[in-house]
């Protein structure tokens, strides 16, 4: 059982380029969500999903795009890379049921030059 | 709007001493709290959670946290604190639908275990 797995765990992007973050999990949850964590803020939500082919914006939503085609996958794409989008990106799951924890992947360094 | 307010950035303990991590949460409805640890280079790890009912939590790694409506705390405690311990710690709220799809986060307390 692997959990919620995130490719690439590291990534240096140029100003301007795209990219896609891939989360995968397994556990069939129906909830996913991106966060990202900077020094001294903690982790602030991007966007999120309740299910397949249903998105929502987070509190830091601009800059980013998502999509879920799958239950098992929710990818996040930066479309023109920033430096303020250098981060440490994390992706969550969980199930959809009351008092349900959610489970973070391992985290992608994204630093953007 | 939800918060989460983590008063302490870092803290430093000895080994075997007791710890106490303060967060204070404000939300216009029930919460749903949470608590992570987060070591170097790692995702987050759930330590505990509070959804109702007994306001004191047990979690794993021997932590516990209490609940304290009328002061909007969920403060993390350890009686014995090891070295292995030393992390990033971050409380977190949820809404008590209980979807943890919307967590918001404090902003974490680094903690520091001295030999």
């Amino acid at each position: 059982n692997a959990g919620v797995t995130q490719t690439p765990k590291f990534q240096v992007l140029k100003t301007g380029q795209s990219m896609t973050l891939q989360c995968a999990q397994d556990m069939n949850h129906e909830y996913m969500s991106w966060y990202r964590q900077d020094p001294g803020m903690g982790l602030r939500l991007i966007h999120y999903s309740v299910g397949a082919g249903i998105t929502d914006q987070g509190e830091v939503p601009n800059g980013y795009n998502v999509s879920r085609s799958t239950t098992e996958d929710f990818p996040l794409r930066l479309l023109s890379a920033a430096p303020s989008q250098t981060s440490v990106y994390f992706c969550a799951s969980s199930y959809s049921r009351r008092q349900a924890e959610a489970f973070f992947g391992q985290g992608t360094r994204l630093t953007v030059v | 709007a939800q918060s989460v307010t983590q008063p302490d950035i870092h803290i430093t303990v000895s080994e075997g001493a007791s710890l106490e991590l303060r967060c204070n949460y404000s939300y216009g409805a029930t919460p749903y709290l949470f608590w992570y640890v987060q070591s170097p280079g790692q995702g987050l790890q759930l330590l505990l959670k509070y959804f109702s009912g007994d306001t004191l939590v047990q979690g794993i790694k021997g932590f516990e946290a209490e609940f304290k409506r009328s002061q909007s705390s969920f403060n993390l405690r350890k009686p014995s604190v090891h070295w292995s311990d030393a992390a990033e710690y971050f409380c977190a709220v949820g809404p008590f639908t209980g979807t943890a799809s919307k967590l918001t986060f404090g902003t974490g307390t680094r903690l520091q275990v001295t030999l």
